[in-house]
């Protein structure tokens, strides 16, 4: 079965520093996808990025980049000059025949 | 489009009562899936489906049923709440369950408590 593990329970970072969340996960698929969700205070589930395992480069969408350790199992979010309307729980998932998530990160950004 | 729509956004039940948690989506997805968000555990999936009349167990089914009559919808029912089922529950959607087009869209959320 596979397991995604977020060791950081809670983060807190000034505005406009940078800022990575942790990410690891467990699997014997050698196909499958990796995401990272930003869940804000409304509740609301985001896509924040996604990766493809078959894919060497780290995705990127605009302040938001991974590095994808595919060897190491290891799928970190870093979130460069970080808002405050990045505050959120952070939940990295991964989906091979289903989509499986990690215990979230609670990130707050400080002004 | 809508997106993906669940109703209520709050719920309160007692202990014994049943009752059916309401999802629907109108971007023509074949996947459509439940899930329970519950604090430090992140989201488990309750159950799924692959298409109008396939449903199928994810982690923790016990205590809730699905049918997937139309493409559009997929209900959640609970046939007799108890306690450890209060949690926010989220109904997701996409156009496959893998492959390239995997994007999950997820609903606004319900939150269940049961006393």
């Amino acid at each position: 079965a596979q397991t995604v593990t977020q060791s950081q329970p809670e983060m807190s970072v000034q505005e406009a520093e940078t800022v990575t969340l942790s990410c690891t996960y467990d699997t014997s698929e050698n196909n499958y996808y990796l995401f990272w969700y930003k869940q804000p205070p409304s509740r609301q589930m985001i896509l924040v990025i996604r990766q493809e395992a078959y894919k060497q480069q780290n995705a990127t969408e605009n302040r938001f980049s991974v590095n994808f350790q595919k060897a190491a199992k290891s799928f970190s979010l870093k979130i460069s000059d970080s808002q405050l309307g990045d505050t959120a729980m952070y939940f990295c998932a991964f989906l091979a025949q289903k989509l499986v998530f990690g215990q979230g990160t609670r990130l707050t950004i400080n002004p | 489009n809508a997106g993906v729509t669940q109703t209520p956004k709050f719920q309160v039940l007692k202990t014994g009562q049943s009752m059916t948690l309401q999802c629907a989506q109108d971007m023509n997805h074949e996947y459509m899936s439940w899930y329970r968000q519950d604090p430090g555990m992140g989201l488990r999936l309750i159950h799924y489906s692959v298409g109008a009349g396939i449903t199928d167990q994810g982690e923790v089914p016990n205590g809730y049923n699905v049918s997937r009559s139309t493409t559009e919808d997929f209900p959640l029912r609970l046939l007799s709440a108890a306690p450890s089922q209060t949690s926010v529950y989220f109904c997701a959607s996409s156009q496959h369950r893998t492959g390239p087009y995997n994007e999950q869209f997820f609903g606004p959320g319900t939150r269940l408590t049961v006393l």
